[in-house]
């Protein structure tokens, strides 16, 4: 079945720091990728859409320059979450559909913790 | 806008009961998924339904789609204690790839 890698699984690290995450679908090519960010038990919250070869599309109060999206090929999107600070301490999630089928679910990568000291 | 509600928020049920999950959604659409979180992990795909009257079954979870009444509901046959997690809804924004997730019911089965 289609496969959602995400990278790294955790980080730690001091405010100020730029962190990037790697999302990479590894049997299907994904035009169109996910981000989400979801708080401790609290839901998903869709922050963009990755679009290969072309900008993200944000959505509304998520800031464009905080949270850089590449999506330079067609099995990997990056976010970059850049001058970290604590309150971007989150889960971020990010997914993929595998073309072909319409309308199958969303398969999800196993997420990164970011914690900002 | 679309707006996914989901209750109950929290549900603590004993082995071999019954119950159900609701999800309302407030627009229109075309598609509807069902997924499991457990803590600290990402989202595992449960159910996909796509049309009015369409019933999923696996195992002791049942999920079924009324599009007319914009509501799903996620049906629990007999708990055991392996079905403890958060289980999400999630709906098709017409006409794009996005979902609305719903807050998410956090079940715990007690032996």
């Amino acid at each position: 079945g289609a496969v959602v890698s995400q990278h790294p699984s955790r980080v730690i690290c001091k405010s100020g720091t730029s962190v990037k995450i790697e999302c990479r679908s590894l049997d299907f090519q994904a035009t169109t990728m996910f981000w989400y960010r979801q708080f401790p038990k609290q839901s998903l919250m869709l922050m963009a859409t990755s679009n290969e070869g072309s900008k993200a599309t944000y959505e509304q109060g998520v800031e464009k320059d905080k949270f850089l999206i590449n999506h330079a090929s067609l099995t990997l999107s990056t976010l970059t979450v850049t001058s970290a600070h604590p309150e971007d301490s989150s889960f971020y999630i990010c997914s993929a559909r595998a073309p072909g089928v319409s309308n199958q679910p969303q398969h999800f990568g196993d997420g990164t913790r970011l914690s900002i000291l | 806008e679309l707006k996914v509600e989901q209750n109950p928020l929290f549900l603590s049920m004993q082995e071999g009961k019954n119950y159900t999950i609701y999800c309302n959604y407030s627009t229109t659409s075309d598609r509807l998924y069902w997924y499991r979180q457990d803590p600290g992990k990402s989202l595992e795909s449960l159910f996909v339904l796509l049309s009015n009257g369409a019933v999923k079954q696996e195992g002791r979870l049942m999920a079924s789609l009324d599009t007319k009444a914009r509501l799903s509901t996620l049906h629990i046959t007999a708990a055991v204690h392996d079905l403890s997690a958060t289980y999400f809804c999630a709906v098709g924004q017409g006409g794009s790839e996005k979902l609305v997730f719903g807050k998410g019911t956090k079940l715990t089965v007690n032996p």
